[in-house]
């Protein structure tokens, strides 16, 4: 079974500053794909940004970028110059081989700060 | 990417009635999945439907409470049965775009308030 952690329950920053948003996983599995996903107060849920276990480059998708250190199995997400509309609660998940379930973490909520 | 349809955006039921959630995406996909999300919580996979064959639940669902329908690679309902207040959630469909792409999008959910 695949475990996905985020320890922080509520984040705040300020506009304009970086954020990292902590992901740990636990898989068995050596192919599995991770993802983030933003949750706005409206209860859409956002695709963010994916990342591989084979990739070799860390994903990068405009202000998002995800530090991949598979060693460690993190999946942080770093949102650079923040904007008050990244205000927000951030999801981590993960699927494992062909299998497109999605497991998610407990989520971070990210208020943003003027 | 697949646009993702989702009606009714939000409702309010009695408890004891039942609610169909209808998912649309815009083209066709093998696998679509159901999730539900409770107040405050993450989300938690409630079943795959499959296309010409019965729904996969995960454990803790039951087809009697959560009844999938799939009559085609492009639509998608989910029944919430005799309904508690426990069934308040976001309920949110979901499918992978698969081949290069590693996508996997979300419809807008349906927030549904039972009293």
């Amino acid at each position: 079974a695949q475990k996905i952690t985020q320890t922080q329950p509520g984040m705040f920053v300020q506009e304009k500053e970086a954020v990292t948003l902590d992901c740990t996983y636990d898989t068995s599995d050596q192919s599995y794909g991770l993802f983030w996903y933003k949750q706005p107060s409206s209860g859409e849920m956002i695709f963010l940004i994916y990342q591989g276990s084979y990739d070799e480059q860390n994903a990068t998708e405009g202000r998002y970028s995800l530090n991949f250190q598979k060693a460690r199995k993190s999946a942080n997400l770093v949102i650079s110059a923040s904007q008050l509309g990244d205000s927000a609660m951030y999801f981590c998940a993960m699927r494992v081989s062909n299998d497109y379930k999605l497991s998610f973490g407990a989520g971070t909520t990210v208020t943003v700060r003027a | 990417s697949a646009v993702i349809s989702q009606k009714p955006s939000r409702d309010i039921c009695q408890r004891g009635t039942s609610l169909t959630i209808q998912c649309q995406v815009d083209s066709q996909v093998t696998m679509m999945f159901w999730y539900r999300q409770q107040p405050g919580q993450s989300l938690t996979l409630i079943a795959t439907a499959n296309q010409g064959s019965e729904a996969t639940y995960e454990s803790g669902f039951v087809i009697d409470k959560f009844p999938i329908s799939r009559p085609n690679l492009t639509f998608s309902t989910l029944t919430v049965s005799n309904m508690s207040p426990e069934d308040s959630s976001i309920y949110l469909c979901s499918v992978p775009t698969g081949g290069k792409s590693n996508e996997q999008f979300f419809g807008p959910g349906t927030r549904l308030t039972v009293l």
